[in-house]
């Protein structure tokens, strides 16, 4: 089976510019999840989608992010405009469902870089 | 302030030697995950752990979550190179949203 799709691998734009990333989920995965990791850290959780609605953006910056799945598939993440510290790793997975019982599948990652 | 605190930070370790790391949480966890990570790559699934007492193990790898289900620790035997990289615990806190770790860099001296 497919993995989790990202496009593209490597981005880097200067700063107040906009970016946007592509994930393709696992096929027939109703939950999709977007994912900042910061050099050193954790993964931490922008946003999280079951079919096309939001499930939780609490920790989105919701000033310069946004995010869509519009069709329940595909989603995309945009940035704009990008700041310095925005430099990271943008994670994608998927998951049959939303519940702590299912595995969380990761794709490759974007890694942003802003200078 | 951080929902899962992993210890240590960083390890270096000689091959063959055995190792543990931790991933703590002052709050309930609901469905318990290890993932590996190279770097600049995502996340590898370990193993998720969700039953107080729980033990999992896959190959030399044995993952365990206490009683009260709010810490759990990750054991390697014998250490080999290929065990090289980030460990990642990452949890439902509480029911309520996914959180990871700090994560663990390991390192593996042949």
């Amino acid at each position: 089976e497919a993995g989790v799709a990202q496009s593209p691998r490597y981005k880097i734009i200067e700063k107040r510019q906009s970016v946007a990333f592509w994930c393709n989920p696992i096929s027939g995965h109703a939950t999709l999840y977007w994912y900042q990791q910061i050099l050193g850290q954790g993964p931490k959780l922008l946003i999280q989608f079951q079919n096309n609605g939001v499930v939780d953006d609490s920790q989105l910056p919701k000033d310069r992010f946004s995010a869509e799945r519009l069709k329940g598939v595909d989603s995309t993440l945009k940035i704009q405009p990008a700041k310095l510290e925005d430099s990271a790793v943008y994670l994608c997975a998927s998951s049959l469902a939303a519940a702590s019982s299912y595995e969380q599948y990761f794709g490759p990652g974007t890694r942003l870089t802003v200078t | 302030s951080q929902e899962l605190e992993q210890s240590p930070q960083s390890l270096i370790v000689q091959e063959g030697k055995n190792l543990t790391i931790n991933c703590t949480s002052s709050k309930t966890l609901y469905g318990l995950y290890w993932y590996k990570q190279k770097y600049g790559e995502g996340l590898i699934f370990l193993m998720m752990l969700q039953k107080g007492g729980e033990e999992k193990s896959h190959e030399k790898i044995t993952a365990k979550l206490d009683e009260k289900k709010q810490q759990s620790s990750l054991h390697i035997t014998a250490s080999q190179p290929s065990h090289a990289g980030i460990y990642l615990c990452g949890a439902d806190i509480s029911g309520n949203q996914f959180y990871f770790g700090t994560g663990t860099s390991l390192t593996v001296i042949p």
